[in-house]
């Protein structure tokens, strides 16, 4: 048990849609990451929340947004779902400048 | 580019050693990790590497080389729970993790 909540575990959506996903992070960590992970290949780095702002990003489009409120919880929110968008979303808390990541058990996003 | 490469499957027979290898190109190094995930479960942290050498810790011990590029996750005394994907992660300049597709690991009794 890492102390990093995901929800929901599993979620079905069709193409168009949005989804919203929701972390909870390890106590006394201020650095959320978001991941997509597809089936057989590493994690993508998505994008890093420290304090509230977005701390890095990578290759993905703007519909893929995030949030992070005062308690350190994070939202990552996908506007315009495609097919390609089914993965498993990985969540992972860190203090910052510490490089150990501690991840959730992930959402599973299937996009028919 | 940015480039993590290792095996894609490996097999071996419970009791015996394995060894995985990894070879990185990144846009600068800040450490090199690697990651245990078993089927639709979260990755966990096995180990972290950022000088030359070898890192001891019980069964597993991780192995970097940073003039070649290179690093090993060493598995001994193979377990059957051992079973699973390894991921190398390479920390970039910007405090990045750039992942391999992992390799997955199968033992057999």
């Amino acid at each position: 048990e890492t102390g990093v909540t995901q929800s929901p575990t599993h979620l079905i959506k069709t193409r168009g849609q949005q989804v919203t996903l929701r972390c909870s992070s390890q106590s006394g960590h201020n650095t959320v990451s978001w991941y997509q992970q597809a089936l057989g290949q590493g994690p993508q780095f998505i994008f890093q929340y420290y304090r509230e702002e977005e701390n890095g990003r990578g290759n993905f489009p703007p519909r893929f947004s995030g949030l992070q409120f005062p308690n350190y919880s994070s939202e990552l929110n996908v506007n315009a779902l495609e097919l390609d968008d089914s993965a498993l979303y990985l969540c992972a808390s860190s203090v910052y400048n510490n490089e150990k990541l501690f991840f959730g058990s992930g959402t599973q996003l299937s996009v028919l | 580019g940015q480039n993590i490469d290792q095996p894609t499957e490996m097999t071996a027979t419970e009791g015996a050693i394995v060894q995985i290898n990894c070879t990185y190109q990144t846009s600068g190094f800040n450490g090199l990790f690697w990651y245990q995930q078993h089927a639709a479960e979260a990755p966990t942290f096995l180990s972290y590497n950022v000088l030359d050498g070898l890192e001891e810790k019980g069964r597993f011990s991780s192995f970097l080389s940073r003039s070649k590029g290179y690093s090993y996750l060493l598995l001994k005394e193979l377990q059957m729970k051992d079973s699973a994907s390894y991921l190398c992660a390479s920390l970039d300049s910007n405090y990045q993790l750039i992942w391999g597709a992992g390799t997955k690991l199968i033992i057999k009794p």
